[in-house]
């Protein structure tokens, strides 16, 4: 059964400060994508990682993809209050019947 | 341009009824998923319907059923409702024949919120 697992589940930073946040996924997908979500609200696509070496770069937001490694990074560089969300990583499988699997979710809160 | 729209906002439902939940993708859009999300979790994955055909399919019951119309919008049907069916069901368009799954982004609507009591 394919798993997408994020860590940190929960994630408190000061702002100004540097963080990673980690996806594995435990089956062969070679697209991943970045989610966030704020409370209440419906998810905004961030990245779309379609390679093995991918690396896409929005303001301070960063997202990487390792497919050997089945890991994808989201790293944030001086967070700011405005970052505070919870941001998912999602895999899709297309070998057969399609299917879409959603990460943990990583609640990310930045203390000013 | 308009985004994904969903109807209704927020339904409340006895268990054992029956619901439909509705979604209009954008406007050229012609793929349309629908996924499930409990409150605290990430979304589940449900339907993925394309040019009126089921292209995906996640881990739910049959009492989850969905159609896609000529006009490319879709309903989610849920029958004999139970407890645990409560949560925000998203709808998410993209505009080419396998949605998501070839890279395209998928553009998700404000959700519908089902309460079950």
């Amino acid at each position: 059964e394919l798993k997408v697992e994020q860590n940190p589940l929960f994630l408190s930073m000061q702002e100004g400060k540097n963080y990673t946040i980690y996806c594995n996924y435990s089956t062969t997908s070679d697209r991943l994508y970045w989610y966030r979500q704020d409370p209440g609200k419906s998810l905004e696509s961030l990245f779309v990682l379609l390679s093995n070496g991918a690396v896409k770069q929005e303001g301070r937001l960063m997202a990487s993809l390792d497919t050997k490694a089945r890991l994808s990074t989201l790293h944030i560089t001086a967070a700011v209050h405005d970052l505070s969300a919870t941001y998912f990583c999602a895999v899709a499988i297309t070998s057969g019947t399609y299917k879409y699997i959603f990460g943990t979710g990583t609640r990310l809160k930045v203390l000013a | 341009d308009a985004g994904v729209t969903q109807s209704p906002t927020h339904l409340i439902k006895t268990r054992g009824q029956h619901v439909t939940l509705r979604c209009s993708p954008i406007s050229g859009h012609k793929s349309v998923s629908w996924y499930q999300q409990v409150l605290g979790q990430g979304p589940q994955f449900i339907f993925q319907y394309y040019e009126k055909e089921e292209r995906g399919r996640g881990n739910f019951p049959d009492r989850f059923s969905a159609r896609q119309f000529p006009n490319y919008s879709s309903e989610l049907n849920v029958n004999a409702l139970l407890l645990g069916d409560s949560a925000l069901y998203l709808c998410a368009s993209s505009p080419n024949r396998a949605g998501g799954f070839l890279g395209n982004e998928q553009y998700f609507g404000p959700g519908t919120r089902l309460t079950v009591t």
